[in-house]
């Protein structure tokens, strides 16, 4: 069955970077796109960003354009998330999941970034 | 872009049923929504895909419990005999131009 399982989380100060795995299995994973989502300690689940399968288009909510980066290594069946001038409201549990054929169909366990000086 | 509007919160006797409703903004009406579940302190858990029709299909493993209905721009999930393990955070999810978009969220307590 999917397995998705991310790693990479921590405590980084404000303007730090951090980058983010997830590993895929279970699945073709060069056959799907694939998201991030956060979600903040006590709030909703938030989309950050989107890659098609074959990573060559990504996709950002405006809260991290230009500081977050999506790629994915279908060989290596991995999808990373690079995070650049990290902020206090970036504190949050990230996850990837897989997208279906449109929906979010399977999420991963999450892994937590601390932005704290 | 889609706005999901869901109520903070919710709640049910164990045994009973509850209907959670997911609202899509003006002009979105027949967008089709997901389904997911968050237990206390879990990733969350896709429990299905839901068209305007009312049409839905679960995701693997999903109890029979669990159900979906559409009326207009409202989007319905309704979990029968409720049980303890459904108590959770339940959120609806659309999607418009290779972005996703959740609702806040439905807090459910199992009275």
């Amino acid at each position: 069955q999917v397995q998705l399982v991310e790693s990479g989380g921590g405590v980084v100060q404000p303007g730090g970077s951090l980058r983010l795995s997830c590993a895929a299995s279970g699945f073709t994973f060069s056959n799907y796109g694939m998201h991030w989502v956060r979600q903040a300690p006590g709030k909703g689940l938030e989309w950050v960003a989107f890659i098609r399968s074959d990573g060559s288009n990504k996709y950002y909510a405006d809260s991290v354009k230009g500081r977050f980066t999506i790629s994915k290594d279908n060989s290596k069946n991995t999808l990373y998330l690079q995070m650049n001038s990290l902020r206090v409201e970036d504190t949050a549990v990230y996850y990837c999941a897989l997208r279906g054929s449109q929906e979010t169909s399977s999420w991963g366990q999450g892994t937590l970034v601390t932005v704290s000086s | 872009q889609p706005v999901l509007t869901q109520s903070s919160s919710a709640s049910a006797s164990l045994g009973s049923s509850v209907k959670v409703t997911c609202t899509l903004s003006s002009g979105h009406s027949s967008y089709i929504i997901a389904w997911h579940q968050q237990q206390p302190g879990k990733a969350p858990r896709y429990l299905m895909k839901l068209e305007s029709s009312g049409s839905y299909n679960k995701g693997s493993g999903v109890p029979d419990r669990f159900s979906g209905s559409s009326s207009g721009a409202d989007r319905y999930l309704t979990i029968s005999n409720l049980q303890s393990e459904d108590e959770a955070d339940y959120y609806c999810e659309t999607w418009d131009s290779n972005t996703q978009v959740f609702g806040g969220g439905t807090n459910l307590t199992v009275l």
